[in-house]
């Protein structure tokens, strides 16, 4: 059974850094490519950052571009997302989503975890 | 970026209604669309994949068409269970990006 478990979502100051964790089971890890997901309050989803499975090539929304990094530990299968300077925009639930087939992206996301609630707020 | 429109943003139908949700492409993107459910605190749920690919375990009234710039969800008979708000997906990088999405109420 495929499993995706976020955790590290935290109340944080803004201009503060988070690192999110997405641990993962129950399929082939290092064969996916995987995704970081956010969804503001009452807002549609957001999709943020994606890596290939051997962690080599990486995408980010430009929203994000420079002030998040996606990595992954195949060894781990854990997935990863560090976020700096985080602004009050950022309030959101993240969630890590995995690929449907394995190989190189494919952007259709069969699998969510149940997300992590990150909130910047002084 | 290219843009993706969903209409209606809501609608409300009754049970065994046929709906119909329509996402439109702002360029022309083949068929890298795909279609989600999601209900209130859940995460979403992938329903259609390549515009008109059925997800495995995903009831049969759920169908997809379209290519190029403009796609359709339909519902061939509405359950209560259908009760969500559905988004439209591109695909094709880059950037991915999400439908604003279509709350589908039951009457």
């Amino acid at each position: 059974e495929v499993q995706l478990l976020e955790s590290g979502g935290r109340l944080v100051q803004p201009g503060g850094s988070l690192r999110l964790s997405c641990a993962a089971s129950g399929f082939s890890f290092s064969d996916n490519t995987m995704s970081w997901v956010r969804q503001a309050p009452g807002k549609g989803p957001e999709w943020l950052s994606g890596i290939l499975g051997n962690g080599g090539t990486t995408f980010y929304a430009d929203s994000v571009k420079g002030q998040f990094t996606i990595s992954r530990d195949n060894s781990k299968t854990t997935l990863f997302l560090q976020m700096n300077s985080l602004r009050v925009e950022d309030t959101a639930v993240y969630y890590c989503a995995k690929d449907r087939l394995g190989g190189d992206g494919y952007w259709d996301f069969d699998f969510w975890g149940q997300g992590t609630l990150v909130t910047v707020s002084s | 970026d290219i843009q993706m429109t969903q209409s209606p943003s809501s609608l409300s139908a009754s049970v065994g209604d046929r709906v119909t949700i329509t996402c439109r492409s702002s360029q022309h993107i083949n068929n890298y669309l795909n279609w989600y459910q999601q209900k209130p605190g859940k995460a979403p749920k992938l329903l259609i994949y390549a515009a008109s690919s059925l997800q495995s375990g995903v009831p049969s009234r759920f169908a997809g068409s379209g290519s190029g710039t403009d796609f359709t969800l339909t519902i061939s008979s509405l359950q209560l269970d259908d009760s969500a708000t559905y988004y439209c997906q591109r695909s094709s990088y880059s950037p991915l990006a999400f439908g604003q999405g279509t709350k589908v109420e039951i009457k």
